[in-house]
C-alpha cells in the first residue's frame, strides 16, 4: 500500500524550534518530488515548501520563508521539515505529499499537528 | 502570491449537479493547464480528485468533472450524492517559484 505517514508535530513555545518527519512505504520514495501543505485551524490549505526528487530543487512559500527548511533521506525513504523561531500563526495540521505532475499530489499523510503557545 | 478565489459555500439536493468555481490571474489559472482539484472530509486529508484541469484519478467517479475558461477554472458534480459533502479545494501551478497555489476552499453542502 502507498504511504505517507508524518511524525513529530506537538507543543512549542513561540520562537521555539521542530523538526517534522514524513515516512513514505508502498513506492519507490526516491523518484517522486514532494511538497508540505499545512493547514491551520478552521482555515483553508497552504502549499509551504517543495523538494525535487534529489534535493537539487527547493522552494518554500514567503510565509516560512528564512525559518523552515526542508530536507530529504532517500536511503531512509523520509522527508523532513526543520521549522525554527515558530510563531503563532504556524499553528496548523502539517500534511506532505507526493506530487505526480505539475500542482498534483496524489498520495497525502495523515497529518502531524504544531501548536505554537506558551 | 494571492490564493485563488473560491465561493465560500455551495450547496446542492441529491441528484442535482453543482459547479465549483476557482479564479485566479494569467499568472496562474489562465496562463497554465495544471489545475487540480482535492476533496477534504472533516478530519480527514485531502484527496486528489481532478489533475491538469479536466482529467480523473482512477477510482475517481465520472460525476466529477473539471473545465478552464479564461482565468477562470471549474468543479462539477453531477448527480450529487451524501457523501460528496465535503470542502473542495483547487489548486494551481504559478511558475517556477511558486510550484503550488490553493484556493480557499468551498463548503459543500448535499441538502
Amino acid at each position: 500500500e502507498v504511504q505517507l505517514v508524518e511524525s513529530g508535530g506537538g507543543l512549542v513555545p513561540p520562537g521555539g524550534s521542530l523538526r517534522l518527519s514524513c515516512a513514505g512505504s508502498g513506492f519507490i520514495f526516491s523518484s517522486y518530488n514532494m511538497n508540505w501543505v499545512r493547514q491551520a485551524p478552521g482555515k483553508g490549505l497552504e502549499w509551504i515548501s517543495y523538494i525535487s526528487s534529489s534535493s537539487g530543487t527547493i522552494f518554500y512559500a514567503d510565509s516560512v520563508k528564512g525559518r523552515f527548511t526542508i530536507s530529504r533521506d532517500n536511503a531512509k525513504n523520509s522527508l523532513y521539515l526543520q521549522m525554527n523561531s515558530l510563531r503563532g500563526e504556524d499553528t496548523a495540521v502539517y500534511y506532505c505529499a507526493r506530487r505526480t505532475q505539475v500542482a498534483t499530489m496524489d498520495v497525502w499523510g495523515q497529518g502531524t499537528t504544531v501548536t505554537v503557545s506558551s | 502570491q494571492s490564493a485563488l478565489t473560491q465561493p465560500r459555500s455551495v450547496s446542492g439536493s441529491p441528484g442535482q449537479s453543482v459547479t465549483i468555481s476557482c479564479t485566479g490571474t494569467s499568472s496562474d489559472v489562465g496562463g497554465y493547464n495544471y489545475v487540480s482539484w482535492y476533496q477534504q472530509h472533516p478530519g480527514k486529508a485531502p484527496k486528489l480528485m481532478i489533475l491538469d484541469v479536466s482529467e480523473r484519478p482512477s477510482g475517481v467517479p465520472d460525476r466529477f468533472s473539471g473545465s478552464k475558461s479564461g482565468n477562470t477554472a471549474s468543479l462539477t458534480i453531477s448527480g450529487l450524492q451524501a457523501e460528496d459533502e465535503a470542502d473542495y479545494y483547487c489548486c494551481s501551478y504559478a511558475g517556477i517559484y511558486t510550484p503550488v497555489i490553493f484556493g480557499g476552499g468551498t463548503r459543500l453542502t448535499v441538502l
